[in-house]
């Protein structure tokens, strides 16, 4: 099961940063946070991901909390083309394994 | 940019027939996923393959199911005989030995 809480569903004007959060209480030392989207039925897009400091990237930036039990995604600049759901998934970094999982998401609706 | 993909972008099957899923990862990647989405649902991990095994399987992935690496390059999900309910997308991911997984644009597959 998805070890991360999201909501389900938030709004963001266009050009306005668009702040996603992201809660995983329960996440171990050893675990990474990702961030994934996906647009429509599309494959999901890696976006960013962190262990405990702060990230940022050409498509967004990652902010974890000192306590790393929650993180925030924030995409700076908001276009139409950012409407998708947004996935938070903690996982390990297993040498073999390494799946996700993938929970519901927060579905990110950006309007004109 | 490289990216992973995949064929066909919908296969259309009668029930009890077998279909192939083909997936080609990028080229230097080492590590291999199948996942897949019901229409409506979520993401869920199928089966991990590294170094010519599976690494770990889902309970979804039964004896219905299974993967091949059949040369350098690409990286197939078998179903032998196909139930309704396999009507979905199916997802290849890859990565290397770094943790980022890439996913592919997803094949539709349909069973009748």
């Amino acid at each position: 099961d998805a070890k991360t809480t999201q909501p389900p569903s938030m709004d963001c004007a266009e050009g306005r940063a668009a702040n996603l959060p992201c809660n995983h209480s329960t996440i171990s030392g050893n675990e990474y946070v990702y961030w994934y989207r996906q647009i429509h039925s599309q494959g999901p897009q890696y976006i960013i991901h962190g262990l405990k400091n702060n990230e940022t990237n050409e498509m967004a930036s990652l902010i974890i909390t000192e306590d790393r039990k929650s993180s925030t995604l924030i995409l700076p600049h908001a276009t139409l083309r950012d409407t998708a759901v947004y996935y938070c998934i903690v996982r390990p970094e297993s040498p073999r394994g390494g799946k996700l999982i993938f929970g519901q998401g927060t579905e990110l609706s950006v309007k004109p | 940019e490289p990216e992973v993909t995949q064929t066909p972008s919908h296969q259309v099957t009668q029930m009890g027939q077998e279909v192939i899923l083909r997936c080609v990862p990028i080229s230097n990647h080492l590590y291999f996923y199948w996942y897949r989405q019901i229409l409506g649902q979520k993401v869920e991990f199928l089966v991990s393959f590294y170094n010519n095994e599976i690494s770990e399987k889902s309970e979804i992935f039964d004896d219905q199911f299974s993967v091949e690496r059949p040369d350098g390059s690409n990286f197939t999900l078998k179903i032998r005989s196909t139930k309704l309910e396999d009507s979905a997308m199916y997802f290849c991911a890859s990565r290397e030995t770094t943790h980022t997984q890439y996913f592919g644009p997803g094949t539709r597959l349909t069973v009748l």
